[in-house]
């Protein structure tokens, strides 16, 4: 069974720009989670979508927004992009909300550049 | 709220030492416990879990025993490998909040 899909892998966006980021969770799975990875910060939450309404949102501006559609896929887009959005972008997908307390499976992430 | 606590390193072993880390947690009620990888260059991968106290989670070698009264989850290998070079996250999920995850613990293992 495929697991995750996140792309694209790898861009290199300039400030000032928009960024849209794709993640197919493994079938079947409802639950699409959003986390942002930075070698400061760790893993931050960043919001997660179920059944394509947002449950949570975690403690970021609201340049960052997403959505989830009726296959369970989900984006996330970050607008007018600053030099601190450089960051793997981590999606995860689960059957249930991540509150349930299930396991959630990460994809392999999408590396941001901001220049 | 939720919290995890981990060590943080760099962790530097030999081949074939020995290999604990510590996660200790603070949550009410019956969370679950993670351990979860993350090899360079890639996204983090289920290591083990366990779900309930005196469970113990193993996988490739790793094990980590759910322990409540001192709400710990520590993850020990016997005999590291090269290979297991990588970062490695303690996390929590409990009923009705979302994952929490430590802040990972990088691990180097010199041939």
């Amino acid at each position: 069974k495929a697991g995750v899909t996140q792309t694209p892998r790898y861009l290199i966006k300039t400030r000032g720009q928009q960024v849209t980021l794709s993640c197919s969770p493994i079938s079947g799975h409802r639950s699409v989670s959003w986390y942002q990875q930075t070698p400061g910060q760790g893993l931050q939450f960043l919001f997660e979508y179920f059944s394509e309404t947002q449950r949570n949102k975690g403690n970021f501006p609201g340049r960052f927004s997403g959505r989830q559609f009726s296959n369970s896929r989900s984006e996330m887009n970050v607008s007018t992009l600053e030099l601190g959005d450089s960051a793997l972008y981590l999606c995860a997908s689960s059957l249930e909300p991540t509150s349930s307390g299930n396991t959630i499976y990460f994809g392999e992430g999408s590396w941001l550049t901001v220049v | 709220g939720d919290s995890v606590t981990q060590m943080e390193g760099p962790v530097t072993l030999s081949e074939e030492a020995f290999l604990t880390i510590n996660c200790t947690y603070t949550a009410t009620g019956y969370p679950s416990l993670f351990w979860y990888v993350q090899y360079p260059g890639e996204g983090l991968q289920l290591l083990l879990k366990a779900t309930k106290a005196d469970d113990k989670g193993s996988n490739k070698g790793f094990e980590a025993t759910y322990r409540k009264e001192t709400t710990s989850f520590h993850l020990e290998k016997g005999s590291v490998q090269v290979s297991d070079s990588a970062v490695y996250f303690c996390a929590l999920a409990n009923y009705g909040q979302n994952f929490v995850f430590g802040p990972g613990t990088r691990l180097s293992v010199l041939p």
